[in-house]
């Protein structure tokens, strides 16, 4: 099956710099990543996502990079904000089928401002 | 609001006890799935529904585990015979395709 590694668990920043999350995948057949953020005590919200046939995807401060060959893909927050402090998720997911998400073990960002 | 809900919110109970949890997608979507969640991971994959029909367990999920998705619209999931291990926050989603959209959970306590 699919497994999902990222770092780092916990990233803290200054306001303003930017944050960078990595993941690697294992299986070559994943060709959907998500990802979400999840702040204390609510749902996980999809935030951004990226297909194969993407190499990278903005919108606004996020950003979202893949590398097929090497199976990682990285999240980039710029400009980070107090309110972007939360637990990201990324995952990994073969489309096609039953579309269920192998999800990494969560990276906590904390923003200081 | 037009998201995922799912109810209760928060469930205590008593171990040995049965609960049983609701969760009602975005009306759209044919796609639901669940999933557990426990302090310091990522969600972990239960079961998944296109319409009304059961597609996928994980083998990790206990005979003590049951779901339905009775004419394809709202979800139950229950678990009989509840142990202290079965504390975590239950999520919801639902989708159209690859995309997930989560409820907001049921976190179980089992006392």
């Amino acid at each position: 099956g699919e497994n999902v590694e990222q770092h780092p668990s916990t990233l803290s920043v200054q306001e303003g710099d930017s944050a960078v999350i990595k993941c690697t995948y294992s299986d070559s057949a994943s060709n959907y990543f998500p990802w979400y953020k999840q702040e204390l005590g609510k749902r996980p919200q999809l935030i951004i996502d990226i297909r194969s046939n993407v190499g990278e995807k903005k919108d606004q401060r996020i950003a979202v990079t893949l590398n097929k060959t090497a199976k990682h893909f990285s999240l980039h927050i710029t400009e980070t904000q107090p309110e972007d402090s939360a637990v990201y998720f990324c995952a990994a997911t073969t489309s096609g089928g039953s579309y269920i998400p192998t999800f990494g073990r969560g990276t906590s960002l904390i923003v200081h401002p | 609001d037009t998201g995922v809900s799912q109810d209760p919110r928060h469930k205590i109970t008593k171990r040995g006890q049965n609960v049983t949890f609701r969760c009602d997608p975005i009306s759209e979507h044919n796609r639901l799935y669940w999933y557990r969640q426990t302090l310091g991971q990522g969600p972990e994959f239960l079961t998944y529904f296109q319409n009304e029909a059961q597609l996928e367990k994980s083998r990790l999920l206990s005979d003590r585990f049951s779901a339905e998705r009775p004419k394809g619209s709202f979800s139950t999931l229950e678990i009989q015979r509840t142990e202290q291990g079965d504390s975590a926050m239950y999520l919801c989603a639902s989708g159209p395709m690859d995309e997930q959209y989560f409820g907001p959970g049921t976190r179980l306590t089992v006392t």
